[in-house]
């Protein structure tokens, strides 16, 4: 049982290239989740979704855009990186809206240089 | 504004003694709270959890302790081990129909052996 798997692991990019992040869980969660983590500023929300097919934005959604089109899957995607978005990105997936918590990714780090 | 605040960013114990976490949080629709351990280079994971209606719950050396009408609520880790070194996330979520949970920034603990 892998639980909620990120690729890649590690990227560099140029500013203004794009690149996807992939997010898979195999525990048939209904919603998933990217977080950023940037130093003092914990986890901030980027986009969920609360079933296939469907998306909304978070906290910062600014310059990412996702799609879930298999539940299974939750895709980040950086159209134009920029160095602002150098950070640690993290997937997340959730049974459903009642008590239980998250189950993480092991994150992605991203450097836009 | 936030909602979950973890106002000690860091915090160092000597190994064999007690760690105190603390949370405070402004909603006082929050009726269910998690803790979350996350090591460098890891994802966080799910450590212990409360439910508003309960004022503790233990799991081993873990203990989180709830205050409701002070809306406060603590993790105690007895005793304190080197392998504990971690950023701990309070996290909470208000109610079933809840999409998220809202994350607290942080505390990060250093167990000094």
């Amino acid at each position: 049982n892998a639980g909620v798997t990120q690729t890649p692991k590690f990227r560099v990019l140029k500013t203004g290239q794009s690149m996807t992040l992939l997010c898979a869980q195999d525990m048939n969660h209904e919603y998933m989740y990217w977080y950023r983590q940037d130093p003092g500023m914990g986890l901030r929300l980027i986009h969920y979704s609360v079933g296939e097919g469907t998306t909304a934005k978070g906290e910062v959604p600014d310059g990412y855009n996702v799609s879930r089109l298999k539940k299974q899957n939750f895709l980040l995607g950086l159209e134009s990186a920029a160095p602002s978005q150098t950070s640690v990105y993290f997937c997340a997936s959730r049974r459903d809206s009642g008590t239980g918590g998250y189950t993480f990714g092991s994150g992605t780090r991203l450097t836009v240089v | 504004d936030q909602q979950v605040k973890q106002n000690s960013p860091s915090l160092s114990v000597q190994e064999g003694r007690i760690s105190i976490l603390n949370c405070d949080y402004t909603n006082s629709m929050f009726d269910y709270f998690l803790w979350y351990k996350k090591y460098p280079a890891e994802g966080p994971t799910f450590l212990i959890s409360i439910s508003s209606i309960k004022d503790k719950n233990e799991d081993g050396r873990f203990t989180v302790f709830l205050n409701k009408s002070a809306k406060h609520l603590s993790l105690h880790i007895v005793p304190s081990q080197p392998g504990d070194s971690a950023v701990y996330f309070c996290a909470a979520n208000s109610g079933a129909g809840s999409y998220q949970l809202t994350f607290g920034k942080g505390t990060k603990l250093s167990v000094i052996p």
